[in-house]
């Protein structure tokens, strides 16, 4: 079952920094926290992952608490395409198996 | 590098009627995924290969769906008979595998059972 507590929306204006909260308070110091986006009628897709630092990736950055129970996906700087379900997913290294919760619907608006 | 090839893209049956869906994972990625999305919700994990073993199949509705991975390459899904709610996006994944690596999705094919 999902692990992870999402909004289930929002809004964000085009060019400006997208900001996506995840809750995972229940973590366990061997989960890692992952994010994938789902662009309508398209399959999930990868962003990025961390287990406790900070990541960044040419498509966003990923900040974990230090206490590892949340995070917060940003997208620099948004575009129209960037509308999109965004799922944050806690998953155990060994095993592979991703657990999509409803996620959020982030719509970037000009 | 290409991508998780599905086929068909939509599809469009009667209740009780059978269904494949077939998929093509990128080359080298030994584990396979299948993956049940209805309208609103999130993927659901179906059935997972490793080569052409099964992982776990603990999701898979076993009286109605199978898959097979015969010689650890693609993959087929189907459903037989189909019921009203098996209408959902069917999508295929692959990863290098077993354990830490990425998954990469393909574009999912929709079933609508009437």
């Amino acid at each position: 079952d999902a692990k992870t507590t999402q909004p289930t929306s929002m809004d964000c204006a085009e060019g400006r920094a997208a900001n996506l909260p995840c809750n995972h308070s229940t973590i366990s110091g061997n989960e890692y926290v992952y994010w994938y986006r789902q662009i309508h009628s398209q399959g999930p897709q990868y962003i990025i992952h961390g287990l406790k630092n900070n990541e960044t990736n040419e498509m966003a950055s990923l900040i974990i608490t230090e206490d590892r129970k949340s995070s917060t996906l940003i997208l620099p700087h948004a575009t129209l395409r960037d509308t999109a379900v965004y799922y944050c997913i806690v998953r155990v290294q060994y095993g592979n198996k991703l657990v999509f919760g409803a996620g959020t619907i982030l719509r970037v608006k000009s | 590098e290409a991508g998780v090839a599905q086929s068909p893209r939509y599809k469009i049956i009667e209740k009780r009627q059978s269904v494949a869906f077939w998929c093509n994972p990128i080359s080298g990625h030994a584990t396979l995924y299948w993956y049940q999305q209805i309208l609103g919700q999130g993927p659901k994990l179906l059935i997972q290969f490793q080569n052409n073993g099964v992982v776990d199949d603990s999701q898979l509705p076993k009286d109605r769906f199978s898959a097979e991975r015969l010689k650890g390459v693609d993959s087929t899904l189907k459903i037989q008979p189909a019921k009203l709610e098996d209408s959902a996006v069917y999508l295929c994944a692959s990863s290098r595998d077993f354990d830490t690596d990425t998954q990469y999705f393909g574009p999912g094919t929709r079933l609508t059972v009437l």
